[in-house]
Order: structure tokens, then sequence, then C-alpha cells
């Protein structure tokens, strides 16, 4: 039971920045959301995750809506290197697994 | 090395036989996750051990699969009399799991081809 709702698929130019939803209408307060990406062929990379606040790292930025039933993960300068599937889900933050949904196709265009 | 270890990278093996696939977890990560991925699909939970509770069995598809982790470190998935329809890629991933570390890193998976 995945929990999250993604778009099958996006397109992204090169250079722009990629800006991918999830709804997590269901989510619980000690719920988190977390992000992770699969390349071709390779085991699935983590990403960014957060509670409530917006976050950002070396990869990407972390929106979260305030009453946080849905967030966005944005790329912000999208490289061919960064098709992939990405993965929105959401979890307490630890003592269960990761439920990995159908993620959504991002494909960075030249 | 610093990753989640895994092994065989491929293993191809006659339906009804056994097989074993190994993971070596990051060292101290005290949480262990299996997963499984068929072609063009997305990834299915199997089992999820963490420290010394009991495993977290409930995503293991029949009784022909089972998953022991020994001295809390390494983890080993049996599935026996192998079937065409376990055909997939396994992998495994690991974690602290505890407040401020709980992103889960897997490894490059084992693909299994049953024929």
């Amino acid at each position: 039971d995945a929990k999250t709702t993604q778009p099958p698929s996006m397109d992204c130019a090169e250079g722009r920045a990629a800006n991918l939803p999830c709804n997590h209408s269901t989510i619980s307060g000690n719920e988190y959301v977390y992000w992770y990406r699969q390349i071709h062929s390779q085991g699935p990379q983590y990403i960014i995750h957060g509670l409530k606040n917006n976050e950002t790292n070396e990869m990407a930025s972390l929106i979260i809506t305030e009453d946080r039933k849905s967030s966005t993960l944005i790329l912000p300068h999208a490289t061919l290197r960064d098709t992939a599937v990405y993965y929105c889900i959401v979890r307490p933050q630890y003592g269960n697994q990761f439920y990995f949904g159908t993620g959504t196709s991002l494909t960075v265009i030249p | 090395g610093a990753g989640v270890s895994q092994s065989p990278s491929n293993k191809v093996t006659e339906k009804g036989k056994d097989v074993e696939l190994r993971c070596d977890p990051i060292s101290g990560h005290t949480a262990l996750y299996w997963y499984r991925q068929s072609l063009g699909q997305g990834l299915e939970f199997l089992i999820y051990f963490q420290g010394n509770s009991a495993p977290d069995k409930s995503g293991l598809p029949s009784d022909r699969f089972s998953a022991e982790r020994t001295g809390g470190s390494v983890s080993t998935l049996t599935i026996q009399r192998t079937q065409q329809e376990d055909s997939a890629v396994y992998l495994c991933a690991s974690s602290f799991d505890r407040v401020m570390n709980t992103e889960a890193f897997f490894g490059q998976g084992t693909r299994l081809t049953v024929v």
C-alpha cells in the first residue's frame, strides 16, 4: 500500500528545473516524506526526506505543503543523468519498511 | 566496502532448484530490507529486519521464500524449488534506522533467472 500518488511520466528540458509532484493526502502525523530515484538497471538512490519543513541538500529541494497532503521534489538544473524513475514514499521515521509505488518516470530532454 | 554489497550479481538456475542470495549491509546499520523487482515493474517489499526484533515477513510471497540475518549483519534470502515467476532482480538495502539517520541505501541487486 503505497499511500502516495504520482504522475506516471514527465519530461523536462535539460538545464531547467524539474518539479515532481506527489500527493499523500492520508499522511499521518508521524510519517515522513522520502524521495528516491532509480536509474535504469541500478538500485534505488536516496535523494531527500522531510517531515513538514522544506528541505534542501546538494541533490534537490523538497517542498511540503502546510497541510502536508502533498509535496514537490525540485531538481534545480536537470541534466541528462537525472533521467530516472522517481519514487515518493511516506513512512514513519523509523521502524518500518519503505513502500515503493509506481513512481514518476522523468525524461530529461537535450 | 562503503556500500551495500550483494552477491552474486547474476544467477541462472534451473526450475526446481534452491538458491541463496547474500546481502552484506553497511557496517553498523541495524535495519535490513529485501525487495524484488520484476522486469518493468516497481519494487515489491519482501522482508524487513530491525535489530533484535522479530522480522517483518509480511511481504514474502510464499513459504518457498525465507530469509535470515546472522549476528545482526549479513543476510541470506533463500528461495526453495524456484519457479520461473521468481525471475527478478532482488534488492537489499540497509539503514541505521534511528532518529536523524533513517535513509536506506540499496545494493545493486542480484538478477535471478529461472530457466
